[in-house]
């Protein structure tokens, strides 16, 4: 089966560091990996997406990189803020189904 | 613009009553699907439709069944609710990232509760 995994259900970090998450999957590699951001109560909003041929993809101060040596993503935040503070789920599609991981709650304190 | 609308936004159910959850979008989306999220955990998929007529199961499909007649309406049918079937659903929408960035969009949710 496919699965994706996030490595750290909770990060903390001081106000101006970099904030990095990380997202394993098994088996084949997906045609794509998405990042999303989740707030309580809310529904997840699309952030970012990597392709399977692309390394990196860059949006302002969010940057994800895709290692298919490693069946690995890593969601880097620079410059963090406190509004920054959300649950971070990525997720692997094929062929239209997309399946999540848990997710990672970052808190940036100020 | 609406997006994804999702209606109810709250419902109780008595065990053994059925009922279904509404999905429509207005963005001409390919690809719908539905989520469960239970209380700390992430999105787990309950089915999918990647196109009018065509659904698959997803992880979790007991106890749901689906149909897509047109593109823009994705209902979900809880045939006989259970209190393990409390939990939040979402219905997402997308279409194909061809070349360009194109992720689902998540409509607000509708946390049902079973008892």
């Amino acid at each position: 089966s496919q699965k994706i995994e996030q490595n750290s259900e909770a990060l903390n970090i001081q106000e101006g560091k970099t904030a990095t998450l990380t997202c394993n999957y098994t088996n084949y590699s997906p045609a794509y990996l998405q990042w999303y951001r989740q707030d309580p109560g809310r529904g997840p909003v699309f952030l970012l997406l990597i392709r399977e041929n692309e390394k990196e993809k860059r949006k302002e101060r969010l940057k994800v990189t895709f290692d298919t040596t490693l069946k690995q993503s890593l969601f880097h935040i620079t410059a963090s803020q406190p509004a920054d503070s959300a649950t971070y789920l990525c997720a692997r599609t094929n062929a239209g189904k997309s399946t999540f991981g848990d997710g990672t709650t970052l808190t940036v304190k100020p | 613009n609406a997006g994804v609308t999702q209606t109810p936004k709250f419902q109780v159910l008595k065990t053994g009553q059925s009922m279904t959850l509404q999905c429509a979008q207005d963005m001409n989306h390919e690809y719908m699907s539905w989520y469960r999220q239970d209380p700390g955990m992430g999105l787990r998929l309950i089915h999918y439709s990647v196109g009018a007529g065509i659904t698959d199961q997803g992880e979790v499909p007991n106890g749901y069944n689906v149909s897509r007649s047109t593109t823009e309406d994705f209902p979900l049918r809880l045939l006989s609710a259970a209190p393990s079937q409390t939990s939040v659903y979402f219905c997402a929408s997308t279409n194909l990232p061809a070349g360009r960035d194109y992720g689902y969009t998540f409509g607000s949710g509708t946390r049902l509760t079973v008892v």
